[in-house]
């Protein structure tokens, strides 16, 4: 099966500036979760959508957002970039406890 | 907050020896799963136990869960090169009714050839 694709890979940003991320999920996988991974923070849960809503929220601030479109694709924005923003960005999708992540998006905020 | 913590946090060890990692969690769960991580990428599944099994096998990868000490451990038999890596023991946890995955401190594996 193909499996969960990211874009960008890398990204190098300055402090202020927005960024959408975006995640491509396996088809037929209807749930896509956002985490992001600091070395001092470890895997952050941030989001979880599933039909377009989402279903569970991370303790993240509100710059952080996300969506996701009727092909279950998602999408994560984060506004008003801070340099601790700086993060490898994951996300997976999954179908029941069948879960498969992607290979991240490296952010960089300078 | 981490639901989990793997120990020890980094190991080192000779090719062909085995490896052992630890996993503590706080909450009652229904599965347990582990995770490999090579350097800065995605994260591949191992294996998942669920709360009614004790011990569960997938190649050189034997997983054994303890719920009533709130741990699991992972052991890779007769280590590869490939296999440096980090590990991550991850268990869903409920809030408000969802549930979300949630990922231990991680192991860092490095395997000396």
């Amino acid at each position: 099966k193909a499996g969960v694709t990211q874009t960008p890979r890398y990204l190098i940003k300055t402090r202020g500036q927005q960024v959408t991320l975006s995640c491509s999920p396996i088809s037929g996988h209807r749930s896509v979760s956002w985490y992001q991974q600091t070395p001092g923070q470890g895997l952050q849960f941030l989001f979880e959508y599933f039909s377009e809503t989402q279903r569970n929220k991370g303790n993240f601030p509100g710059r952080f957002s996300g969506r996701q479109f009727s092909n279950s694709r998602s999408e994560m924005n984060v506004s008003t970039l801070e340099l601790g923003d700086s993060a490898l960005y994951l996300c997976a999708s999954s179908l029941g406890q069948d879960v498969d992540f992607g290979p991240g998006t490296r952010l960089l905020v300078l | 907050s981490q639901q989990g913590e793997e120990d020890p946090q980094a190991l080192s060890i000779q090719e062909g020896e085995n490896a052992t990692m630890n996993c503590s969690y706080k909450t009652s769960i229904n599965n347990l799963q582990w995770y490999r991580q090579n350097s800065g990428r995605g994260l591949v599944h191992l294996i998942l136990i669920r709360s009614n099994e004790r011990e569960k096998h997938s190649g050189r990868l034997r997983v054994t869960l303890d719920t009533s000490k709130k741990s699991s451990s992972l052991l890779i038999t007769a280590s590869r090169a490939a296999d440096t890596a980090s590990y991550f023991c991850a268990t869903p946890l409920r809030d408000f009714g969802n549930e979300k995955l949630t990922f231990g401190t991680g192991t860092r594996l490095t395997i000396i050839p």
